[in-house]
């Protein structure tokens, strides 16, 4: 079946640091890759995405690349911000009903 | 059209008791999706309805939960004689087939279940 192994958290870093969270999957076919993020008392909101091998999603200065060789989805930015203290799943969908398999989440926590 | 909503958003219930809960997808979506996350845990898939037909069940979803979509738009979940093991939060989430978007599914703020 389907899984998302992502990096555990917490993970703090001051602000203007470099953020990378990893994220691997399993997945049969070709699956859609996604970043959604979960702010305090908030519900779940897309980040990113990519749809095939080699797309590069992007957002509010976020990147990931999906690449299919390494079976991986990692998130990047260059500079956080104290407002990107948050939760972050990794997340993909495939197969014709297009359920989404999540990760556990990493927790953000950007200290000024 | 302001997104996926649920209600109620808190629900504190006495184990034993039965629980619904709602869910009004973005009108054009025909795709409605049932997740469950317990605290420090993923969104966990539970159930999809295309329309108003029910075309798949997680083994999440043990015979005391059901759902429905009875005429392809809002969807109910409910949850039967409740035990302590179903706290957590009962996402919903829509999405449309077809065009470039079809894999984009949207999520409502959820419904907090608390069972004492």
């Amino acid at each position: 079946g389907n899984s998302v192994t992502q990096m555990e958290g917490p993970v703090t870093l001051s602000e203007e640091a470099f953020l990378t969270i990893n994220c691997t999957y399993t997945a049969t076919g070709y699956p859609s890759l996604f970043w959604y993020v979960q702010y305090p008392g908030e519900g779940l909101q897309l980040l990113l995405k990519a749809t095939k091998a080699d797309d590069k999603g992007s957002n509010k200065g976020f990147e990931a690349t999906y690449r299919k060789e390494t079976t991986s989805f990692h998130l990047e930015k260059g500079s956080v911000q104290v407002s990107d203290s948050a939760v972050y799943f990794c997340a993909l969908s495939s197969g014709g009903y297009q359920k989404v398999t999540f990760g556990t989440g990493t927790k953000l926590q950007v200290i000024p | 059209d302001t997104g996926v909503s649920q209600d109620p958003r808190h629900k504190i219930t006495k184990r034993g008791q039965n629980v619904t809960f709602r869910c009004d997808p973005i009108s054009e979506h025909n795709r409605l999706y049932w997740y469950r996350q317990t605290l420090g845990q993923g969104p966990e898939f539970l159930t999809y309805f295309q329309n108003e037909a029910q075309l798949e069940k997680s083994r999440l979803l043990s015979d005391r939960f059901s759902a429905e979509r009875p005429k392809g738009s809002f969807s109910t979940l409910e949850i039967q004689r409740t035990e302590q093991g179903d706290s957590a939060m009962y996402l919903c989430a829509s999405s449309s087939t077809g065009g470039r978007t079809d894999y984009e599914q949207y999520f409502g703020p959820g419904t907090r279940l608390t069972v004492t």
